[in-house]
């Protein structure tokens, strides 16, 4: 069974810099598994804030950036905000077709 | 802009067959190169892929729920279904529907329980 394997939590200081994780059990992470992240708050669905590893919407804040890191995929907040606070999601796709989420990482900005 | 909107029944009962519609608006499910995909969570867990249907009808499914799950067009409702059968209490969660996993639905939960 595939398993994407997130930070469970990490914390970041107001206006500081912060580097989130996504792994994959079958090996390095390339830009062939397109992978997504999302941020979810309490009671709300899920924002797509990164496609295709690196690539941004319309909406996503200036502050996010997507890369691959080190056979991972990767999301850097750069400048946290106190509403950056949330929980995010990667999602990878194998062989192109079948989405894994990852686990999810909780953000907290203290 | 699309909206999604879930829609179905809160409570279902144990080997039953769980039945979820999303009715989109500001754009047809049939026209343009699109993934219509639905996603769960139970509550106070992570997030589930359930399985995506293409605007041209081929579906993928988590392997995990294949045996269960069919997702479906149904172009004179604009609307996309979700059907998994036997449903069991650890089908319990808000599913929630997307398209291009960008834009998403607010979610529906739904309980299994007798």
């Amino acid at each position: 069974q595939t398993v994407v394997t997130q930070e469970p939590s990490l914390t970041v200081s107001p206006g500081g810099t912060v580097t989130l994780t996504c792994a994959s059990s079958t090996g390095a992470v390339t830009s062939g598994y397109y992978p997504m992240w999302f941020q979810q708050k309490p009671g709300q669905a899920p924002r797509s804030l990164i496609h295709s590893a690196t690539n941004k919407h319309s909406w996503t804040p200036a502050r996010f950036s997507g890369s691959l890191l080190g056979g991972k995929a990767a999301l850097t907040l750069s400048g946290a905000q106190p509403e950056d606070e949330a929980e995010y999601y990667c999602l990878l796709y194998y062989g192109g077709s079948q989405g894994v989420f990852g686990g999810g990482t909780k953000l907290t900005v203290l | 802009q699309v909206q999604l909107q879930e829609s179905g029944p809160g409570l279902v009962k144990p080997s039953q067959t769980l039945s979820l519609t999303c009715t989109v608006s500001g754009g047809s499910i049939n026209s343009g190169d699109y993934y219509w995909t639905w996603v769960r969570q139970p509550a106070g867990k992570g997030l589930e892929w359930i399985g995506r249907i293409h605007t041209k009808g081929a579906t993928n499914y988590n392997p995990s729920l294949r045996s269960r799950v069919t997702i479906s067009l149904d172009t004179s409702q604009n609307q996309i279904s979700l059907r998994l059968s036997s449903v069991t209490a650890a089908d319990t969660a808000v599913y929630y529907c997307a398209r291009q996993m960008s834009d998403w639905g607010q979610g529906t939960l739904v309980t299994v329980s007798s």
